[in-house]
């Protein structure tokens, strides 16, 4: 089965950037998505198809992916950004399989 | 704008069946490209149980699959999560969400608030 690799957790200045990886076999070859989960809340999806953003989602969060790895930049951090933070691609490869990464703590120091 | 709203026991007892409903509104289920069920254990990350296509194909996650049946009613908008001969380790938030994307694009968005089950005795 199709396995994502995320760090456990990144911490950030308030003012600057995070960048969250999503690693995966060829991931460059699937399209990613990001959901940010806030505590106690339900996930939202912030980055779609690599890198589009759904409507009211700030321009600073975007995406990349390419190779073995896909990354969420989060840019001018704030405090409210503290969240965890989930990749996820649909594999075909063995049947329809949606796959979540084990998501990554951004502290907001 | 589409709305999820998960609903069911939230105490199991164990080797039971774990039953969950997410009613969808503003939008029609019979519309929708697909649909999905996902579980978050205390304190962990995110997994994909199943999926249900407007067609009515499923998909569910090989881990679960023995044990894991959603189904769609069209009449009541909503659709079903069962679960069977569930323990301890089933114990989680569920969260139904709405699917969205084609070919190999597929992602969830929005979901529901997410409902606790628990198994004990």
């Amino acid at each position: 089965s199709y396995v994502l690799t995320q760090p456990p957790s990144v911490s950030v200045a308030p003012g600057q950037t995070a960048r969250i990886t999503c690693g995966g076999n060829n991931i460059g070859s699937k399209s990613v998505h990001w959901y940010q989960q806030k505590p106690g809340q339900a996930p939202v999806l912030v980055v779609y198809d690599d890198s589009d953003r759904p409507s009211g989602i700030p321009e600073r969060f975007s995406g990349s992916n390419s190779g073995n790895t896909a990354t969420l930049t989060i840019s001018r951090v704030e405090a409210g950004d503290e969240a965890d933070y989930y990749c996820q691609v649909w594999d075909s490869s063995s049947d329809h399989i949606w796959v979540f990464g084990g998501g990554t703590k951004l502290t907001v120091l | 704008q589409v709305q999820l709203q998960e609903s069911g026991p939230g105490l199991v007892k164990p080797s039971e069946t774990l039953s969950l409903t997410c009613a969808v509104s503003g939008y029609s289920i019979s519309s929708g490209y697909y649909w999905g069920w996902i579980r978050q254990p205390p304190g962990k990350g995110l997994e994909w149980i199943g999926s249900i296509y407007h067609s009515g194909s499923t998909y569910y996650n090989p881990s679960l699959k023995s044990r894991v049946t959603i189904s769609v009613d069209t009449s009541k908008n909503q659709f079903s999560l069962k679960l069977s001969s569930v323990t301890a380790a089933d114990t989680a938030v569920y969260y139904c969400a709405s699917g969205s994307g084609y070919g190999k694009r597929n992602w969830f968005d929005p979901w529901g608030q997410g409902t606790l089950v628990t198994v004990s005795s």
